[in-house]
């Protein structure tokens, strides 16, 4: 079984501030992790995502997330945010990546950018 | 990335009508596809799972009466709302598994309004 937990629901940080929005999940097996971010009235889009390898990882517009297995965590780090990162971001964690499983959802961390 | 695309994006419709929700992806073939509810600054709630030429798989508490969905092929899913009332109001969300990697891809969404 695997969960989710974003701890934050509500994160405000100033223009050009470092943005941090922790993810720590729960899984019986080696998980697939993901970030995705949500605009006003719109669907997911993938930001990032962890499947093997290199624990560190690099998505779009200079968001990174670090998979950390001792600690279960997988929190996404922006060095300097901008006003278009305001968003919803959720955390997902999955199995293997096949068909038949599911992907859990964090309840979701809004992002507020303060000029 | 892969596209997945909803139509119609918004849809107002008087109680008691029924309300068909597409959901295509448009450059890859997806045999999974997953239907979401989601409810204001909420996370995503999985209603169903729909695979190709089969019967969806409901969660728990969804309604298969009411929100009824075909997977005809293996890049259209649809999800009608049967005898749509006001609580049935929500922004729906779709997302496509991509047979060749598992990666997640997420439609724009489709908010409906039962007056």
């Amino acid at each position: 079984a695997q969960s989710v937990t974003q701890l934050g629901s509500h994160v405000s940080v100033s223009e050009g501030a470092l943005v941090l929005l922790r993810c720590n999940y729960s899984s019986s097996v080696p998980p697939y992790l993901f970030w995705y971010v949500q605009y006003p009235n719109q669907g997911l889009q993938l930001l990032l995502k962890y499947t093997t390898g290199a624990t560190l990882v690099k998505g779009i517009n200079g968001f990174e997330a670090e998979f950390k297995k001792s600690e279960t965590s997988f929190h996404l780090t922006k060095p300097s945010a901008h006003m278009s990162d305001a968003a919803e971001y959720f955390c997902a964690v999955s199995g293997l990546l096949n068909t038949g499983n599911q992907f859990y959802f964090g309840t979701g961390t809004s992002l507020t950018v303060i000029p | 990335g892969a596209v997945v695309s909803q139509h119609p994006s918004w849809v107002i419709c008087k109680s008691g009508t029924s309300v068909k929700i597409e959901c295509r992806s448009l450059d890859f073939q997806a045999t999974t596809m997953f239907w979401y509810r989601q409810f204001p600054k909420q996370s995503l709630m999985l209603m169903a799972t729909s695979n190709e030429g089969s019967k969806a798989t409901y969660e728990q508490g969804v309604e298969k009466d009411k929100f009824l969905i075909n997977h005809a092929s293996l890049t259209l899913s649809t999800l009608t709302v049967t005898s749509a009332h006001p609580e049935d109001s929500s922004f729906y969300i779709c997302s496509a598994r991509t047979t060749a990697t598992g990666e997640l891809f997420f439609g724009e969404g489709s908010r409906l309004t039962v007056l």
